[in-house]
Parts: C-alpha cells; structure tokens; sequence
C-alpha cells in the first residue's frame, strides 16, 4: 500500500502527558499537511509543510502543539501537557506540488484518534 | 476569512435512488477551488469531485456530479444511483487560488436505505 500511513491510530492517554503521532506521505509527495477533527465536525487545518519548511500554522496551533518534518519525508506532531479538549482525530494528508496555484490533490490518511482521559 | 456550510447533517436515500446534497461557502476571491470528500466509517477520506471556480461547466465523475452556481456561492453534490458503498459522511471544501489549506463543512452523514 502506497498511501499515507499514520501511526498509532488510536492513543489513549492521561491529561497532562506529552504524545507523538507520526505521518508518513505518499513518497513522492512534497507537501504535507495536519488537520484536526473533533467528534461531528468537520476537519481544521492545523499547519502545512512544503519539503522541510513548515509553510504555515493555524492559530489552532497553541504553544503546547509542535511539527516537525526533518527530512523533508515523515512528519511528527507532538501534542505537551495533553488537554481533555485535545481530544480529536488528527489526519495527515500530502500532495505533490505542481507550481503556482494550480490544483494538487490532497491525499489523506486514516488518522490518529487521541482520547485524554 | 472564508466559511463552508452544509445545512443538512444527516440525509438517506433509497438505493438506486438519486440524492443531493447541499453546500454553501463564503468568499470574496473570484479564483479558488471547491471539493467533495466522503469519509467511510472508519476509513480515511477520499476525493470524490472537485471544481474550479473558473470553469462555467459543471464538473462530473461517473455517478457523482455538481450544480456549481458561483454567484449564490452554492456547491451541491447529485449523486445518482445510490449505491450501498455510497454510505459516508461527505464534507465539502473550499481552497483559495494561492493557498494549501482546505476548509471544510461540518459534512453530511448519508445513509442508503436498501
């Protein structure tokens, strides 16, 4: 299977630890995006990166959320001092970049469910 | 900052049957983007159809099309043939000309009756 892939897909954790999900883009994809969403709703973006540069961030993003994509391949969003309102699905997609403002589909993987308990 | 709206949260259909579903969004650009996702219980959203705002004609995929009226700032999704695979959530998105980020509406649940 050649699409992205998240891991882990479900966290269970305690309000007040730090968690880490990792995203792995279709390989040839330059852009790589975080999107969060809450039970009912539908998806928010979170940040976008183009290779390693993290390109923009939503002011969803508070100080306690960090991304990081280092080589330009996977990406990490790590989520400090869980909050109970964390709790969400959080989905990563990427796309291969084709210039200007054309149209570049956004493929999306399963997500990682997180429960703060 | 633009907006998406989807009025309907639940809609069923009889299988074989054809069924819209409505979206409107707000915008002042004239160049941007418009999609639709169908999220499956528990499996990762996929791309159904999409539209570019400069393109008079409306878009089409096999059984799924749109009724794009850019001066309502109205998307809606026909999808005819209902099939039992079409059961999902579907959200509708939006994507400036200049931009990456996707917004999107609080989707549509729906359910096909067999």
């Amino acid at each position: 299977d050649t699409g992205v892939s998240q891991d882990p897909r479900h966290k269970i954790t305690k309000r007040g630890q730090n968690v880490t999900f990792r995203c792995d883009p279709i390989s040839e994809h330059n852009r790589l995006y975080w999107y969060r969403q809450t039970l009912g709703q539908g998806p928010e973006f979170l940040t976008y990166f183009q290779n390693e540069a993290q390109l923009e961030k939503s002011r969803l993003l508070s100080d306690r959320f960090s991304a990081e994509r280092p080589k330009g391949s996977f990406s990490t969003l790590e989520i400090q001092r869980t909050e109970q309102g964390d709790s969400a699905m959080y989905l990563c997609a990427s796309s291969l970049s084709s210039g200007g403002g054309s149209y570049n589909e956004q493929f999306f993987g399963p997500g990682t469910r997180l429960t703060v308990l | 900052a633009q907006t998406v709206t989807q009025s309907q949260p639940e809609m069923s259909v009889q299988e074989a049957e054809t069924v819209t579903l409505s979206c409107t969004y707000d915008t002042s650009e004239s160049d941007y983007y418009l999609f639709w996702y169908k999220q499956p219980p528990s499996r990762q959203m996929i791309l159904v159809i999409r539209q570019e705002a400069y393109k008079q004609q409306n878009a089409t995929e096999n059984r799924f099309s749109v009724n794009f009226q850019k001066a309502a700032k109205s998307f809606s999704l026909k999808i005819s043939d209902s099939q039992l695979g079409d059961a999902a959530m579907y959200f509708c998105a939006y994507r400036s000309q200049g931009a990456q980020k996707l917004v999107f509406g609080q989707g549509t649940r729906l359910t096909i009756n067999p």
